[in-house]
């Protein structure tokens, strides 16, 4: 089991320019989940699938969006990228976003280092 | 608004030393979590906790629940370098995950 899978690893934009972050789970888990991650504020969502075929906006949604694809993969797309975006993006999975207990647990992937010049 | 504050937000230590570190908030949370993160990688499930007053054992690591569900500690005994990282807390209420944003630890051999 690969778990959680992100491409690509590192990328470096101008602003302006767009791009998709992929994503990919073989946990047959149904809720999926973008986050980024910037020195002092921690971890923030932009968006989530709880299941497939619905998508929410998270704590931090503009100048994003999602597609959930198919059960296994959700793809995050910057359409115009701005110096604001430069992060570390990690998206994550897990069982049911629904429910409390472990089914929340999240599963997360090794990350997409961006950078927005 | 910060619902989960960490504290300390960075220590740095002896190996062989205990600490604890905290995650409060003034909401009550249905479960909590602890992630460790390493550098260049993402974060890592260490533990559930459910119960008000709940603990968990994790080889050296313990975590407690508060009675009240609003916050967590998790105690180190014997910090090894290989503990080095950054622990995260993360609050589950109303069905949403909330992520404090973390402890850094240095362990010094």
């Amino acid at each position: 089991n690969a778990g959680v899978t992100q491409t690509p690893k590192f990328q470096v934009l101008k602003t302006g320019q767009s791009m998709t972050l992929q994503c990919a789970q073989d946990m047959n888990h149904n809720s999926m989940y973008w986050y980024r991650q910037d020195p002092g504020m921690g971890l923030r969502l932009i968006y989530y699938s709880a299941s497939e075929g619905t998508t929410d906006k998270g704590e931090v949604p503009n100048g994003y969006n999602v597609s959930r694809l198919n059960k296994r993969e959700f793809s995050l797309r910057l359409e115009s990228a701005a110096p604001s975006q430069t992060s570390v993006y990690f998206c994550a999975s897990s069982v049911s976003g629904t429910s409390g207990g472990p089914y929340n647990e999240q599963f997360f992937g090794p990350g997409t280092r961006l950078t927005v010049l | 608004t910060q619902l989960l504050e960490q504290s300390p937000q960075f220590l740095s230590i002896q190996e062989g030393e205990n600490l604890t570190v905290y995650c409060n908030s003034s909401s009550v949370f249905s479960s909590l979590q602890w992630y460790r993160q390493e550098p260049g990688e993402g974060p890592v499930l260490l533990v559930t906790v459910v119960t008000g007053g709940e603990v968990k054992k994790l080889k050296r690591l313990t975590f407690q629940f508060g009675d009240a569900r609003k916050d967590s500690s998790l105690h180190i005994t014997a910090a090894q370098p290989g503990d080095t990282g950054l622990y995260l807390c993360a609050g589950v209420r109303f069905g949403k995950i909330i992520f404090g944003k973390g402890t850094r630890l240095h362990i010094l051999p």
